[in-house]
């Protein structure tokens, strides 16, 4: 099993309309979650972080998190073309002595916005 | 702003070579990461390094070692190229934290191993 899996996609939604993608973990000790967003040729950027159960707004984006679940999700509001990018989900497990952190991403899934 | 800077977008070098990735930041970060992203593999952890001096293998370190001299810069070496280390290299920063936080990430080089 890997520990970060995401649908790659590709992932095709309307311009105006809900884009949702998912990610799940298996380490059950991660303690922070991320999304990032990346346009092709570029390096990724952070849009999103998340710490504790439930949702987290910033915008037009919704990170939920459920810990039970080993289950994060982003939901992109009002798509716009510009939305068009791969997103990456990154889960950190923290460190409790030395060398306990890792980064891990999931392989990333592909949005595109059709106008 | 942050700022982590790769000293090359692109390399060309060949089988055999000694290849040195350099990555510097400016944000005091304690951590510092080294990734490859391969088509359809996602982004790879090779190593990552907390202090000083301190580094920590990741899930693919066979064939790469890593230098830690200074704080600000986290150096990637290939001892000895092969082609199938072809990929983009992607260099992280990040604080410390408990809990972890947030990477931010150099430009990326570009390294095709002929």
């Amino acid at each position: 099993q890997k520990e970060v899996e995401q649908n790659s996609g590709p992932l095709s939604v309307p311009e105006g309309a809900i884009a949702s993608l998912n990610c799940t973990y298996s380490d059950r000790g991660s303690q922070s979650f991320f999304w990032y967003r990346q346009y092709s040729g570029k390096s990724p950027e952070l849009i999103m972080s998340i710490y504790s159960n439930g949702d987290k707004e910033d915008g037009r984006f919704t990170a939920q998190l459920n810990k039970a679940s080993q289950y994060v999700s982003l939901l992109i509001r009002d798509s716009q073309p510009s939305d068009s990018a791969t997103y990456l989900c990154a889960v950190n497990r923290g460190w409790s002595n030395f060398g306990n952190e890792k980064l891990t991403f999931g392989t990333g899934t592909r949005l595109t916005i059709i106008p | 702003d942050v700022k982590v800077t790769q000293s090359s977008r692109y390399l060309v070098k060949r089988t055999g070579e000694k290849v040195f990735l350099e990555c510097v930041q400016d944000m005091d970060h304690e951590n510092m990461f080294w990734y490859r992203q391969d088509p359809g593999l996602g982004l790879r952890l090779i190593y990552f390094s907390y202090d000083v001096k301190m580094k920590e293998k990741g899930d693919i370190p066979e064939g790469y070692s890593v230098s830690r001299e200074k704080k600000e810069r986290f150096s990637l070496i290939l001892e000895s190229a092969s082609t199938n280390q072809t990929s983009m290299y992607l260099c992280a920063s990040s604080v410390r934290d408990r809990v972890g936080t947030e990477a931010f990430f150099g430009q990326g080089t570009r390294l095709t191993v002929v």
